[in-house]
């Protein structure tokens, strides 16, 4: 299994609502990251964990929480988004900290 | 040939021909380099990946040329096919031991059949 899964595929949510989304890997892989892409934009960093912990967070507002629960699953949980986090959110992984293979991205609207 | 849109730089090449796509890179003490390709609706794909100590790495029709006293990376694409078409992206690791991989912001590569 060489793939990372990101579920759900499309997301739309309220300015009140609390959603999550999930990203899946069984690889092997002790990294794993979530990603920001706005349309016609590189990806930009948002959390990196390593072995479980996190191990960098590039300033990212606490409407976003990440979750590890364990070394094939991420969460990223979110709650009171303005339209402005409306974006694809990619998931990643790797087995050292170096080459990542992504998902597909969940698209996230908020209205 | 090779414009610069709004947003993102476009190169647009005729099916068959050959495809240089360019990039610079911004700390020089980034280590590790890597070249990713993201069809629409999907998320970016590993193409090829080349450390510092190296200056060419080869893989299928593709080939990644490093440049570290300019900090210039590029991606050639032989006899590039219509599948070929997609945004390309180079990203640096500029956190060593941290993963923190950083984007370029983009080349969209379009053939022409």
């Amino acid at each position: 299994d060489t793939e990372v899964t990101q579920t759900p595929k499309h997301l739309v949510m309220g300015m009140t609502n609390k959603k999550s989304l999930k990203c899946e890997q069984h690889m092997g892989h002790r990294a794993m990251y979530w990603y920001k892409q706005k349309a016609k934009k590189p990806p930009e960093l948002m959390f990196v964990y390593s072995y479980e912990k996190l191990s960098i967070n590039e300033s990212v507002p606490s409407r976003f929480s990440p979750e590890c629960p364990n070394s094939s699953l991420l969460n990223l949980h979110l709650h009171a988004l303005q339209p402005e986090d409306s974006a694809l959110y990619l998931c990643a992984s790797s087995l050292r900290l170096e080459k990542l293979f992504f998902g597909s991205g969940t698209q996230l609207s908020v209205l | 040939g090779e414009s610069v849109g709004l947003h993102l730089p476009t190169l647009s090449v005729q099916e068959g021909d050959n495809s240089i796509i360019n990039c610079a890179y911004s700390n020089s003490a980034s280590d590790y380099f890597i070249w990713y390709k993201q069809e629409s609706g999907k998320g970016p794909q590993f193409i090829i990946d080349i450390r510092s100590n190296m200056d060419k790495r080869q893989g299928q029709r593709v080939t990644v040329l490093l440049n570290k006293t300019v900090k210039h990376l590029s991606l050639q694409i032989a006899a590039t096919q219509p599948g070929d078409s997609a945004v390309y992206f180079c990203a640096e690791n500029i956190g060593g031991s941290q993963g923190n991989l950083i984007f370029g912001k983009g080349t969209k590569l379009s053939v022409k059949p």
